[in-house]
């Protein structure tokens, strides 16, 4: 089975500063999905960037970026140019590539200062 | 219009009480799952279903049921309410198949309270 690990369950930026979030997971899979998600007051999961284990390239959606270490099976995402709505819960997800199941870690609240 | 939609939002019932969380998507999609939220522990599959006449357990299935009444609805049941099942819980669906394809969309949530 695979597990996620978040080992940071709060974090805080300066708006326009830049922070880094941590993600490592384990698992005997080669092939495989990983997800970061944005959970807002609102409660709603919002998919911010994903990314495909074949591949060697980081993902880039806008400000936000990930740093993929496939063998240290670590997913950490960087957020830059921090603003006020990203202040949320943040969840690092594993999917595997049977499709059955996404296993996501604990969390980590990012608080954004004004 | 909401692609995913959970009733009821919010629910205080009682210990012992029998209650019914319901999803419904306009997404066409055939997979939709069960999950349930709890604070620092991120959120854990409790069932999920791949179509109408496929129902699987997932990680912490024990006090719950569910079932997929069409392909658009999914509903999950406690038949008797205990406290510990107080918890946020969201309704999910996905495509299935490879690549993008896993990317699973959630509902708005049910906030449940057992007293």
């Amino acid at each position: 089975a695979q597990t996620v690990t978040q080992s940071q369950p709060e974090m805080s930026v300066q708006e326009a500063e830049t922070v880094t979030l941590s993600c490592t997971y384990d698992t005997s899979e080669s092939d495989y999905y990983l997800f970061w998600y944005k959970q807002p007051p609102s409660r709603q999961m919002i998919l911010v960037i994903r990314q495909e284990a074949y591949k060697q390239q980081n993902a880039t959606e806008n400000r936000f970026s990930v740093n993929f270490q496939k063998a240290a099976k670590s997913f950490s995402l960087k957020i830059s140019d921090s603003q006020l709505g990203d202040a949320a819960m943040y969840f690092c997800a594993f999917h595997n590539n049977a499709g059955n199941m996404l296993t996501f870690g604990g969390g980590t609240r990012l608080m954004v200062k004004p | 219009d909401a692609d995913v939609t959970q009733t009821p939002r919010n629910r205080i019932t009682k210990t012992g009480k029998r209650i019914m969380l319901e999803c419904s998507q306009t997404k066409g999609h055939d997979r939709m799952y069960w999950y349930r939220q709890d604070p620092g522990l991120g959120l854990r599959l409790i069932y999920y279903s791949f179509d109408v006449k496929d129902i699987n357990k997932g990680e912490i299935s024990d006090g719950y049921s569910v079932s997929r009444q069409a392909q658009a609805k999914f509903s999950l049941s406690l038949e008797s309410a205990i406290p510990n099942q107080t918890a946020l819980y969201f309704c999910a669906t996905s495509g299935g198949g490879q690549g993008f394809y896993n990317e699973q969309f959630f509902g708005p949530g049910t906030r449940l309270t057992v007293l």
